[in-house]
């Protein structure tokens, strides 16, 4: 069993729809990440998280410590939201980051 | 939220050749960690350091090798270049206190 898991693998919406992004995890951890990759791009971050909600723009960051979740929503999705989304979480911030398998997510116009 | 950079965006080099990247830390963060992502998958720990020392290391060859400087900016060096070594480099930056790491845009090595 991966220590990080998504879901859903692959997602395709319309524009304007509202989309969720899950990440699951193992193991105990100081900071979750929620990092953004274009095709052909280098990796952004959205969001680092280690309690509560946090929000930017049309992103919700969401994480629940105890149930060891959290979720990505975005709000009228657009076709350039269109990327891979990734949830990746440290240990403590001297350990390796471990990446979730990313989240594919197209939105047609 | 990041203000770690990496230098350059993207370079292209020729089999056997030697390459340095570049990345500058977040200020106040005294550790680094390398990845590296090959085309289509996830990233792959490369190895970190704090203040200056080497402190863990993933499964890459010697080839890899790094450094960090005293104002804890670090260079990933890699000799003998490999087709297989074309690969998005992330360098990501913490202060080892409570917190995650900040990452780096990447730079883009295409090894021909």
């Amino acid at each position: 069993k991966n220590e990080v898991e998504q879901s859903p693998q692959n997602l395709t919406a319309q524009e304007g729809e509202f989309i969720t992004i899950n990440c699951s995890y193992s193991v105990g951890i100081s900071a979750l990440h929620w990092l953004q990759q274009h095709p052909g791009g280098g990796i952004v971050s959205l969001f680092m998280l280690s309690s509560g909600k946090k929000k930017h723009g049309r992103l919700i960051a969401t994480i629940n410590i105890q149930e060891k979740h959290s979720s990505l929503h975005i709000t009228a999705s657009h076709p350039r939201d269109s990327a891979v989304y990734i949830c990746a979480v440290g240990r403590t911030s001297y350990d390796k980051v471990i990446f979730g398998p990313g989240t594919s997510l197209s939105v047609i116009p | 939220e990041t203000g770690v950079t990496q230098s350059p965006t993207h370079l292209i080099k020729t089999r056997g050749q030697q390459v340095t990247l570049r990345c500058s830390s977040q200020s106040g963060h005294n550790t680094v960690s390398w990845y590296q992502q090959a085309l289509g998958q996830g990233p792959q720990f490369i190895f970190q350091y704090y203040r200056e020392e080497e402190n863990g290391r993933g499964n890459f060859p010697p080839r890899f090798s790094g450094l960090q400087f005293p104002n804890y900016s670090s260079e990933l060096n890699v000799n003998a270049l490999e087709l297989d070594d074309s690969a998005l480099y992330l360098c990501a930056s913490s202060t080892g206190l409570a917190g995650g790491q900040f990452f780096g845009p990447g730079t883009r090595l295409t090894v021909l």
